[in-house]
């Protein structure tokens, strides 16, 4: 069935690279994203993937894709205080015809950053 | 401002008495939907919205209902609630239901069932 797979917690040093790892099962998905929650606040869409590329670089935020092996990770460049929060992976499949395209979001890894 | 706005953003209640929590947006999305989010398990849909009057369950529908009767408000009820709904939830909007527009979340709802 559908999954999505994260660790739910990593700490990192501010100024250091934080890499966040993320697994999927379905190989129909068609676009991958992350979505970052701040505290008592809703997801907001950091970045997303097509499932045809490899690679996305956005400023600090790198987004790998290996679609062998259905994983994928967000790199943060440099992180600072402000990116402490959890963050989702998320896939999306093909909608079905008349129906929605199902997004399955993986469980949250908490980014926490030590000084 | 181009938002999702959900009420009430915390409410504690008792087991079997109705609640609706309401979720409105300004930005003629088409597509609405609910999600819970519970520790260690992510966001789960509840009910989504393929556009006015036209709604489907997600994953865990069991224990809610929805009504779509205009295109900015996506109201969840809850006709007699129970302690294993006490959860955070979140409303989503998005230009459509295909993935490829990005869904824009409401500031959660913060339920507790006594």
């Amino acid at each position: 069935g559908e999954d999505v797979e994260q660790s739910l917690f990593l700490s990192v040093r501010e100024g250091d690279s934080s890499v966040i790892n993320c697994t999927y099962t379905d190989s129909s998905s068609t676009y991958l994203y992350w979505y970052k929650q701040e505290p008592g606040a809703g997801l907001q869409l950091l970045t997303y993937i097509f499932s045809n590329m490899d690679m996305k670089q956005d400023q600090r935020l790198t987004v790998l894709l290996n679609k062998k092996d259905k994983h994928l990770s967000l790199r943060i460049a440099d992180t600072q205080t402000g990116d402490s929060a959890i963050y989702f992976c998320a896939e999306s499949m093909a909608p079905p015809v008349s129906s929605a395209s199902k997004i399955i979001f993986g469980s949250g890894t908490r980014l926490s950053i030590r000084p | 401002e181009a938002q999702v706005t959900q009420n009430p953003r915390y409410l504690i209640t008792v087991t079997g008495k109705k609640l609706t929590v309401t979720c409105s947006q300004n930005m003629n999305h088409e597509y609405m939907s609910w999600y819970r989010q519970d520790p260690g398990l992510g966001l789960r849909q509840i009910y989504y919205s393929m556009n006015v009057e036209v709604t489907d369950k997600g994953d865990v529908p069991e224990g809610y209902k929805v009504s779509r009767k205009e295109k900015r408000n996506f109201p969840l009820i809850l006709e007699s609630p129970s302690p294993n709904q006490t959860s955070l939830y979140f409303c989503a909007s998005s230009l459509s239901g295909t993935g490829l527009h990005e869904q824009f979340f409401g500031p959660g709802t913060r339920l507790t069932v006594l």
